[in-house]
């Protein structure tokens, strides 16, 4: 059963543009989502978090956004780059009681930047 | 560069052998956690250690096991190997005990024939 999910396995978004990362989550007990950068061969690179007292993160380009009721959340790229193509992983975890410290990942969005 | 080590970076063995795998945490970090991504499954939380003890189990097979030593690296070790196991794990670091942003390592490629 899988608690987070990115339901998108690939983006592809011309240069300059918007790229909107979507990502959805069943497990009412996670009060706290990352997104993390994967390039081929290396580690994913944490990029931004998002606690859900908020329901709003910006960081330079970069802006998560958290909708609580609906279990969802997306990360904004504006402008996109290049250097952006990457796999991109939404991930969650229970800050708070309970519950296996590890983060749980969705599967990951390809993003693809054309130039 | 995260900061954060691991070896080695590739591994190949054979069905029912066993491996270790290190990782060396960022300075300062107290807490390791590692995660095994494999094509079908994403990346899936294995096991946590805070300052040398066990903190929380995921998904960790019997027949895997980790420790922290004393200068906070640690070693997972995997033990009766199946063609399964093969797939990249993942070491990660951070300060606390709890799960604040994470650090990666980049990761020990693991194929087993």
């Amino acid at each position: 059963d899988q608690q987070v999910k990115q339901n998108s396995p690939s983006l592809s978004v011309q240069e300059g543009r918007i790229s909107i990362l979507n990502c959805d989550y069943t497990n009412s007990m996670f009060d706290y989502f990352l997104w993390y950068k994967k390039y081929p061969a290396e580690g994913p690179t944490f990029l931004i978090s998002i606690s859900s007292i908020k329901d709003k993160n910006e960081d330079g380009r970069f802006t998560v956004f958290l909708n609580k009721s609906a279990k969802h959340l997306s990360l904004h790229i504006v402008p996109s780059q290049p250097g952006d193509s990457a796999v991109y992983f939404c991930a969650a975890s229970e800050r708070s009681g309970g519950g296996a410290d590890g983060l749980t990942f969705g599967k990951g969005t390809h993003l693809i930047i054309q130039p | 560069d995260s900061g954060v080590t691991q070896t080695p970076k590739h591994l190949i063995t054979a069905t029912g052998q066993r491996v270790t795998l290190r990782c060396s945490p960022r300075s300062g970090d107290l807490s390791v956690y590692w995660y095994q991504q494999s094509l079908d499954q994403g990346l899936q939380f294995l096991i946590q250690y805070y300052n040398g003890e066990e903190r929380a189990k995921g998904n960790i097979l019997e027949r895997f096991s980790a420790q922290q030593f004393p200068d906070l690296h640690s070693e997972l070790n995997l033990s009766s190997l199946e063609l399964g196991d093969s797939a990249l794990y993942f070491c990660a670091s951070s300060v606390g005990s709890s799960p604040y942003e994470q650090y990666f390592g980049p990761g020990t490629r693991l194929t087993v024939t």
